[in-house]
């Protein structure tokens, strides 16, 4: 079974500081993607990289697909109260239908 | 914007009962998925489906089967529930291609207890 582990699991922090979610796995994937989940709803979509060492930017937040595709961050740079939610990261192996879910890292950010 | 909706946000069942949860979306997807989700497991798919009648098993089928006979539709159905499937159960529908750069749309899941 392809698992995907994220680190921290648990992270609470001040309004005004910065963080980084990590995503890795053993297994190369085509595409990952990253989605937050807010109580009662959900996952959204923020993001989705395809190219290994890819960066991309959403405001605050910058998403990074390692070289190799086996890896990624999330970093939130002053993170507000808004920010909190579960972050999950999702792979996709073979460019099937499937994608492999990360255990997720639950953010609080407290005002 | 697209519409994932599931028919329930809270069910209460009893062991042995058989347990439909529905999922209708409104983007005339032809990907829909079902997965659970447990603290600290993250999510699990449980079936996917690429179109009307097909269906695909996911990584943790057993206990489940799941319905789909018209495209908007996608049902989720526990044969005989166990204490075991207590758990939030999220539907998803996505565009047809392949899993990269296609999101995958969520209904806002259903919190099923089973006594």
């Amino acid at each position: 079974t392809q698992l995907l582990e994220q680190s921290p699991q648990f992270l609470s922090i001040q309004e005004g500081e910065n963080l980084t979610v990590y995503c890795n796995s053993s297994s190369v994937f085509s595409s990952l993607q990253w989605y937050r989940q807010e109580p009662g709803e959900g996952p959204v979509l923020l993001v989705t990289v395809v190219t290994g060492g890819e960066v991309k930017k959403l405001k605050r937040l910058t998403f990074q697909f390692g070289d190799a595709r086996k890896d990624s961050s999330l970093h939130i740079t002053a993170a507000q109260p808004g920010d909190t939610g579960l972050y999950l990261c999702a792979g996709d192996t073979s460019g099937t239908y499937k994608y492999i879910f990360g255990t997720g890292t639950r953010l609080k950010v407290l005002a | 914007d697209v519409k994932v909706t599931q028919s329930s946000r809270y069910l209460v069942k009893r062991t042995g009962e058989k347990v439909f949860l529905e999922c209708v979306q409104d983007m005339d997807h032809e990907n829909m998925f079902w997965y659970r989700q447990d603290p600290g497991l993250g999510l699990r798919l449980i079936y996917f489906s690429y179109d009307v009648k097909m269906k695909e098993k996911g990584d943790i089928p057993e206990g489940y089967s799941v319905s789909r006979e018209k495209k908007e539709r996608f049902s989720l159905i526990l044969e005989s529930a166990s204490t075991n499937q207590t758990s939030m159960y999220l539907c998803a529908s996505s565009p047809p291609g392949g899993a990269g750069n296609q999101p995958q749309h969520f209904g806002d899941g259903t919190r099923l207890s089973i006594l």
